[in-house]
């Protein structure tokens, strides 16, 4: 199957500052990418939807100015969590949309957040 | 997307077939049945999807009921490392995201 990958899988970082999160499809070109988040032991919560070449489309309840996306080349895409706070801490997941007859989503490994 | 209903929590023995149902009595004509999984601290893992018929790939089996309303996902043999969160999740195959509920803990047991 696809490759998408996540970097960085974890990363602890001081209340204030902020932090970048990259996703690439490896061996596919991906126009659109999404980013999830997820708390312990509930499921996944769709975030932003990632588009090359445009603005991100925010969920609602997501604060566009906290979760910068940008999605500058058909294989990359990255969410900064700017001025992270410990609510912030989460478990970040990025996928990859595959155009096809039916379209299927890969995704990445996830970023472990946690915010001191 | 329509909505799915799982059980929360499967125990199966090593070795043995794994059946996990999924109900999605509203599904549309045009909706996909797609099953993922996620091992714990990782992203989820795509398994299979079908229409109507049933389907095989190298990881599992998909069963589709004639009236669309239910399936079972099917791991032939389970193994240990089968333990995680399995997503039973209905979209249609042009639809951008995906809808997660809350899915099935599968503990394949020694």
């Amino acid at each position: 199957g696809a490759v998408v990958s996540q970097h960085p899988s974890r990363v602890i970082c001081k209340s204030g500052t902020s932090v970048k999160i990259e996703c690439r499809s490896l061996d596919f070109q991906a126009t659109t990418m999404f980013w999830y988040r997820q708390f312990p032991k509930q499921s996944l919560m769709l975030m932003a939807t990632s588009n090359e070449g445009s603005k991100a489309t925010y969920e609602q309840g997501v604060e566009k100015d906290k979760f910068l996306i940008n999605h500058a080349s058909l294989t990359l895409s990255t969410l900064t969590v700017t001025s992270a706070h410990p609510e912030d801490s989460s478990f970040y997941i990025c996928s990859a949309r595959l155009q096809g007859v039916v379209e299927k989503l890969f995704f990445g490994s996830g970023t472990q957040l946690s915010v001191l | 997307d329509a909505k799915t209903t799982q059980p929360p929590s499967m125990d199966c023995a090593e070795g043995r077939a794994a059946n996990l149902p999924c109900n999605h009595s509203t599904i549309s004509g045009n909706e996909y049945v797609y099953w993922y999984r996620q091992i714990h601290s990782q992203g989820p893992q795509y398994i299979i999807h079908g229409l109507k018929n049933n389907e095989t790939n190298e990881m599992a089996s998909l069963i589709i009921t004639e009236d669309r309303k239910s399936s079972t996902l099917i791991l032939p043999h389970a193994t240990l490392r089968d333990t995680a969160v399995y997503y039973c999740i209905v979209r249609p195959g042009s639809a951008r995201q995906l809808t997660f509920g809350s899915g099935t803990q599968l503990t394949v047991l020694p």
